[in-house]
């Protein structure tokens, strides 16, 4: 079956550090590709996403681009802040059917 | 405005009772979810309705009864709750269940836990 799988966390960050978060999709087809984050006692909100092979979603300094000959949708930002520790979770979605297929999430914690 | 919004947020209860968990959305959307959060955060989808017509069901216990009286509002019941059933649970909605459930909106959660 489909399944996404993330980098185990928690991940722990100085204040300006490099992110990255891995992420791999296994799929028969190609989805589309997401990366959702939650903060502490909240839902979960959409951070951005791809639709298709070599897409690049970006929002709020997030990156990730969506590499099919690897099926890889790392999520990256160039200067963390402490107000980006949440958790992270990698999605997949087929048109058919409307369901998210969520990865098992990766919790950041930045420090100042 | 709260866009999805669940009640009640904190939900503590013994085994074997029952209960229920409220979500209304005012997107207009046409799509709503159930999803459960375990201790480890792991996500998985429930149930899914799309204009008050159930579309998945995932496998769940048939104690867990989604209810939609309108496409506004989809309600979770639990019979006869166990230790097992104690997570975070959230509701989302989507404008549809085509290529628009991609994008869901996510309530706040309601953190049930079973004693």
């Amino acid at each position: 079956g489909n399944s996404v799988t993330q980098m185990e966390g928690p991940v722990t960050l100085s204040e300006e550090a490099f992110l990255t978060i891995n992420c791999t999709y296994t799929a028969t087809g190609y989805p589309s590709l997401f990366w959702y984050v939650q903060y502490p006692g909240e839902g979960l909100q959409l951070l951005l996403k791809a639709t298709k092979a070599d897409d690049k979603g970006s929002n709020k300094g997030f990156e990730a681009t969506y590499r099919k000959e690897t099926t890889s949708f790392h999520l990256e930002k160039g200067s963390v802040q402490v107000s980006d520790s949440a958790v992270y979770f990698c999605a997949s979605h087929y048109n058919q059917g409307g369901k998210l297929i969520f990865g098992q999430g990766t919790e950041l914690s930045v420090k100042p | 405005d709260t866009a999805v919004s669940q009640t009640p947020k904190y939900l503590v209860t013994q085994m074997g009772n029952d209960k229920s968990i409220k979500c209304e959305q005012n997107l207009g959307h046409d799509t709503m979810y159930w999803y459960k959060q375990d201790s480890k955060k792991f996500l998985k989808i429930m149930f899914s309705y799309n204009n008050k017509e159930l579309i998945i069901n995932e496998t769940v216990p048939n104690r867990f009864s989604p209810k939609s009286p309108d496409k506004a509002h989809l309600n979770l019941h639990i019979n006869s709750l166990e230790l097992g059933d104690s997570a975070v649970y959230f509701c989302a909605s989507s404008q549809d269940s085509g290529v628009a459930a991609a994008g869901q909106y996510f309530g706040p959660g309601t953190r049930l836990t079973v004693t």
